[in-house]
């Protein structure tokens, strides 16, 4: 099956700076690559996501990129803000008969310094 | 407002006490799936339903069993708990569109601790 491996897991960063967190996955036929946010006493919420077909993708100051050569990817949070300080998840998907089952990354908690 | 409930939030019981735990969706959505969240593991699923009648089990479905007789609700059942089923449960749903890679709703979790 899928495995996925998440680095770091833990990262500070000073209020401002860039934030990077780093995926791979295991599978080659995995097809769509979500990334969740997950708040204090909170269920994960999806913040953005990369399909297969597509090597970048931004959604204001998140991004994310995928190298399916190399099979891994990454998000980029840049300007952080202390909002942003909270649990973050990678996630590899990849539908087998109707199931659509996120393989995680053992998480990052991010930690924005003001 | 859309959403994805689950009760109760918090639970405490005792080895082998039945429990059920709730998991409702608002959105018409066809698949749901529970997932458990451990320290330096991530969420693993315990088990997934792709529509009514129609479940399966996931990665970690020992000591765990689920019922889909409704399209809104899946509740997650557990017949004779053990201490190593202490985790953060979360329920998620989506609607599935056949190419894979639909957005999951999680619903807010349930803390269990079993003594």
């Amino acid at each position: 099956g899928e495995n996925v491996e998440q680095h770091p897991s833990t990262l500070s960063v000073q209020e401002g700076d860039s934030a990077v967190i780093k995926c791979t996955y295991s599978d080659s036929a995995s097809n769509y690559f979500p990334w969740y946010k997950q708040e204090l006493g909170k269920g994960p919420q999806l913040i953005i996501d990369i399909r297969s077909n597509v090597g970048e993708k931004k959604d204001q100051r998140i991004a994310v990129t995928l190298n399916k050569t190399a099979k891994h990817f990454s998000l980029h949070i840049t300007e952080t803000q202390p909002e942003d300080s909270a649990v973050y998840f990678c996630a590899a998907s990849l539908t087998n008969f109707g199931n659509e089952k996120l393989t995680f990354g053992t998480g990052t908690r991010l930690t924005i310094i003001p | 407002e859309a959403q994805v409930t689950q009760n109760p939030r918090y639970l405490i019981t005792v080895t082998g006490k039945k429990l059920t735990v709730t998991c409702s969706q608002n959105m018409n959505h066809e698949y749901m799936s529970w997932y458990r969240q451990d320290p330096g593991l991530g969420l693993r699923q315990i088990y997934y339903s792709m529509n009514v009648e129609v479940t399966d089990k996931g990665d970690v479905p020992e000591g765990y069993k689920v019922s889909r007789k409704e399209k809104r609700n899946f509740p997650l059942i557990l017949e004779s708990p053990s201490p190593n089923q202490t985790s953060l449960y979360f329920c998620a749903s989506s609607s599935p569109s056949g190419g894979g890679g639909e957005t999951q709703y999680f619903g807010p979790g349930t803390r269990l601790l079993v003594l």
